[in-house]
This record gives structure tokens, C-alpha cells and sequence, in this order.
């Protein structure tokens, strides 16, 4: 069964200091892993997308790095902003079923100034 | 450019109505997904549409329907609400170009939040 698995499923940081979250993922033939963030009372908006060569992409603050073999990516925020609050979600697509998407649950990050 | 948009943005209705929801996609784009949140399963795929046709569809039950007009924009229909229908349904457009569909960018819209009482 395809799954996505994040941790931890909470997360609270001081400002200015940096983070790392994790996704597992079970997903097979994998096709593309994205990385979301989503605000509170929004819909989640596009951090990374990355395909089985890439193995890290960075958005600004934002890093995501995918190791295929592992089937594991994580995200990191440098330098944490207290608009960095929200929740990121791990999506990866697999190549069949037509290319259809596994969310992750999240991890919930609440930065504190 | 505008995003993309959904209609309306909170609805409260009653166990056995039904709910249209509306979703207006970014222009240009021709694939619009519809998703559901809840706190305790996440997001989950409803299913997708392109050029007025179902090309996905997700595990839910046949309370749940769709369909895409000619012009991109979709509705999805809720009928006989439960109260576990209670989350917030986002939809996402994207452009889906031919041979990369693997990796065309979802946006989202900013979501209707249904509550069932």
C-alpha cells in the first residue's frame, strides 16, 4: 500500500534558528516528491517539486533534499521566520494509476519569536 | 494573473442536504483536482478532471461526484451530508502539458469549509 509517513507530527522552534523535517515514503514506482506549505485557513502552496535525479532543491530559506534508495526526503528551514508557522506536507506521486498523489499527514511548525 | 478561486468559502448546511461547491481554476489551466481535509485523515484526493472528463478518482463513496464544464471550471456535488462530510475541500488547477503530466504544479484555491450539523 502506498504511504507517505511524516515526522514529527509537531514542531516548535525559537526564531532564527533552523529546523528539519522528515518524509517516509512507501510509494512505488515513485515518480515525483513535493514539498507544501500550507497556512492556516489556506490551501497549501508549492515549495519543491523533485524527481528521482534530483537530490536536493532549495526555495529561498527552504531545502528539500530526496534520497530514492531510502525512499526518504526531508525539509529544511534555515533561519526560521515567525511566517514560517504552518503546516508542510510531503506529496509524492507515483507513475501509475495515473500518477496519482499520497499526502503525507503533515508536520506542524510553529515558530516562536 | 488570478488564482485560483472557489466558491463559496463557508458553508454550513444539515445532515441528508446536498452542497454543490464551485472552483474556479487559474486560466489556461485545464486540469482541475478537488481534494478533502480533516484534521484527522489530512488531505485526501476526491478526484480529477480534464477537459470535461474524470481522468482519477479517489476512495470515496458515490455521494461524491464531479464533473468540469468547457470553460475548465468544476463543481463537486455532496449529497445525503453525513457529519463526518464536516472539512475543508480545497481544489487545485494545474496546466497539465502532454508527456509531463507526472509533474505538472498543482495550485490550490483557498479551500470551502464545509461544516456538517
Amino acid at each position: 500500500k502506498n504511504q507517505v509517513e511524516q515526522s514529527p507530527q509537531s514542531l516548535i522552534i525559537l526564531e532564527g534558528k533552523n529546523c528539519t523535517l522528515q518524509c517516509n515514503y512507501t510509494v512505488s514506482p515513485f515518480s515525483n516528491l513535493r514539498w507544501y506549505k500550507q497556512d492556516t485557513g489556506r490551501g497549501p502552496v508549492s515549495l519543491t517539486i523533485m524527481t528521482f535525479s534530483e537530490n536536493t532543491k532549495s526555495n529561498g530559506r527552504y531545502t528539500a533534499t530526496l534520497d530514492a534508495d531510502t525512499k526518504q526526503s526531508s525539509l529544511h528551514i534555515t533561519a526560521s521566520q515567525l511566517s514560517d508557522s504552518a503546516s508542510y506536507i510531503c506529496v509524492v506521486s507515483s507513475k501509475a494509476a495515473g500518477n496519482k498523489l499520497t499526502f503525507g499527514g503533515g508536520t506542524r511548525v510553529l515558530v516562536k519569536p | 494573473k488570478a488564482g485560483v478561486t472557489q466558491t463559496p468559502r463557508y458553508l454550513i448546511k444539515t445532515r441528508g442536504q446536498q452542497v454543490t461547491l464551485s472552483c474556479s481554476p487559474i486560466s489556461g489551466h485545464r486540469s482541475v483536482s478537488w481534494y478533502q481535509q480533516t484534521p484527522g485523515q489530512g488531505l485526501q484526493f476526491l478526484f480529477e478532471y480534464f477537459s470535461e472528463t474524470q481522468r482519477n478518482k479517489g476512495n470515496f463513496p458515490g455521494r461524491f461526484s464531479g464533473r468540469q464544464f468547457s470553460n475548465s471550471r468544476s463543481e463537486m456535488n455532496v449529497s445525503t451530508l453525513e457529519l463526518g462530510d464536516s472539512a475543508l475541500y480545497l481544489c487545485a488547477s494545474s496546466l497539465w502539458l502532454a508527456g509531463a503530466s507526472s509533474y505538472n504544479e498543482q495550485f490550490f484555491g483557498p479551500g470551502t469549509r464545509l461544516t456538517v450539523l
